[in-house]
């Protein structure tokens, strides 16, 4: 059974980088054919799409955070990585890890966990 | 940026009755359209894509339909389980996005 696990810490200081590690267990990201992503979800509020990634490393990023977003992945670990540069408190959110189905479709959710930007 | 409005914000429902919930999008997004559920404290789970295919495991009881850039999630007979908040998610552009969503509570 398809488990996805995040782990990382819960505060981040403003202007520190916040990182983020997704565990995939129950499927293998190295023979999977489909893509893995990030989405967040500020307390109270909607969710957005952050970032997705391919075993080979092919990324895609939100416009909006691109610029401090980066994805990695390693196959070996069966794991994917978020680091979100620069942070501020509006980037305090639930975070989520997940396997997409299609496009930007995703079937299958890990637990997520709230991170928040304060010092 | 596409924007999705759903309406309305919080659907009050008695148990047994149905349930219509509304997503426009602010463009064309074909029939690239999700539903989603989530409960408080818990990850969303896709309830159906394709504006109207379910998910394997989704009851029969939700439906989605399109009409347009207007888009309907019915859920014909709500159980119990059912009371949670949906959201809608364009992925025909990028970047795929999502509306704020609508609270399904107990009448």
């Amino acid at each position: 059974q398809l488990q996805l696990e995040l782990s990382g810490p819960g505060l981040v200081k403003p202007s520190e980088t916040l990182s983020l590690t997704c565990t995939v267990s129950g499927d293998s990201i190295s023979r999977s054919t489909q893509y893995w992503g990030w989405i967040r979800q500020p307390p109270g509020k909607g969710l957005e799409w952050i970032g997705s990634i391919y075993k080979s490393g092919n990324t895609y990023y939100n416009p909006s955070l691109k610029s401090r977003v980066a994805i990695s992945v390693d196959t070996s670990k069966n794991q994917f990585y978020l680091n979100l540069t620069s942070v501020t408190a509006a980037d305090t959110a639930v975070f989520y890890c997940a396997r997409v189905k299609q496009q930007l479709v995703f079937d299958f959710w890990g637990q997520g966990t709230l991170v928040t930007v304060s010092s | 940026e596409i924007v999705m409005t759903q309406s309305p914000a919080t659907l009050s429902v008695s148990p047994g009755e149905r349930a219509t919930l509304s997503c426009r999008a602010s463009q064309s997004v074909s029939r690239n359209l999700a539903w989603y559920q989530q409960k408080p404290g818990q990850a969303p789970r896709l309830l159906i894509y394709g504006a109207s295919t379910r998910e394997p495991g989704i009851p029969a009881r939700f439906s989605g339909s399109e009409s347009g850039t207007e888009f309907t999630l019915t859920i014909s007979s709500l159980q119990s389980e059912d009371f949670a908040t949906y959201y809608c998610q364009q992925y025909n552009n990028w970047p795929g996005t999502f509306g704020q969503g609508t609270k399904v509570e107990i009448k």
